[in-house]
């Protein structure tokens, strides 16, 4: 059973860039959700997905997109980043059918810098 | 505003002693918590959970306890292993399927000292 899996896993922007994060998720999952970590903080829920639709969203502006594909796996895009972007993505898939729905498998990450 | 607090940063504790990490939350629509470990380089690992309707779980080494009254909850390591040594972040939902995501608290960093 694979986990989940992020890419890249650092990457540095300039400021008003763009970026695209991308995640595949553990091996029986059907949702993807996608999480801010900024230093010293605890994730923050930017949205899930489900059959490939927004299912969800947390308290981030529509410069924050995402995708999810038919295999699952999805891609976080951030427009016109700001240096208050620079923080650890998680990527995190779970399982919408199971008991604990909530119970989320997290990727590594994606670290991303804005200058 | 912070709907979930976890106010010590960091916690020393002895080899084979227990560790209490505590979490508070603000939102009673809360119904499903969780505890997470995470080390660093890796993204965080589910631990243990807890539903609103009950009040303690047990797996192993590890307990959560749950007062709805206080809004709070916490988490028991007894006995502590050096392998315990982690950020633990408590994490709570109220949305059952966890369309409108998880809540975190800022973490605490727990260090085993041998």
């Amino acid at each position: 059973e694979t986990g989940v899996t992020q890419s890249p896993t650092h990457l540095i922007k300039t400021r008003g860039q763009q970026v695209t994060l991308r995640c595949s998720s553990q091996s029986g999952h059907n949702t993807v959700s996608w999480y801010q970590q900024a230093l010293g903080q605890g994730p923050q829920f930017i949205f899930q997905y489900y059959r490939e639709e927004e299912n969800g969203r947390g308290n981030f502006p529509p410069r924050f997109s995402g995708l999810q594909f038919p295999n699952y796996s999805s891609e976080l895009n951030v427009n016109a980043l700001e240096l208050d972007d620079s923080a650890l993505y998680l990527c995190a898939s779970s399982s919408k059918a199971a008991r604990g729905a909530n119970v989320l498998t997290f990727g590594a990450g994606s670290r991303l810098t804005v200058l | 505003d912070q709907q979930v607090k976890q106010n010590s940063p960091s916690l020393s504790v002895q080899e084979g002693r227990i560790s209490i990490l505590n979490c508070d939350y603000t939102n009673s629509m809360f119904d499903y918590f969780l505890w997470y470990k995470k080390y660093p380089a890796e993204g965080p690992t589910f631990l243990i959970s807890i539903s609103s309707i009950k009040d303690k779980n047990e797996d192993g080494r590890f307990t959560v306890f749950l007062n709805k009254s206080a809004k709070h909850l916490s988490l028991h390591i007894v006995p502590s292993q050096p392998g315990d040594s982690a950020v633990y972040f408590c994490a709570a939902s109220h949305s059952g399927g966890g369309a409108d995501g998880l809540t975190f608290g800022k973490g605490t960093h727990l260090i085993i000292q041998p």
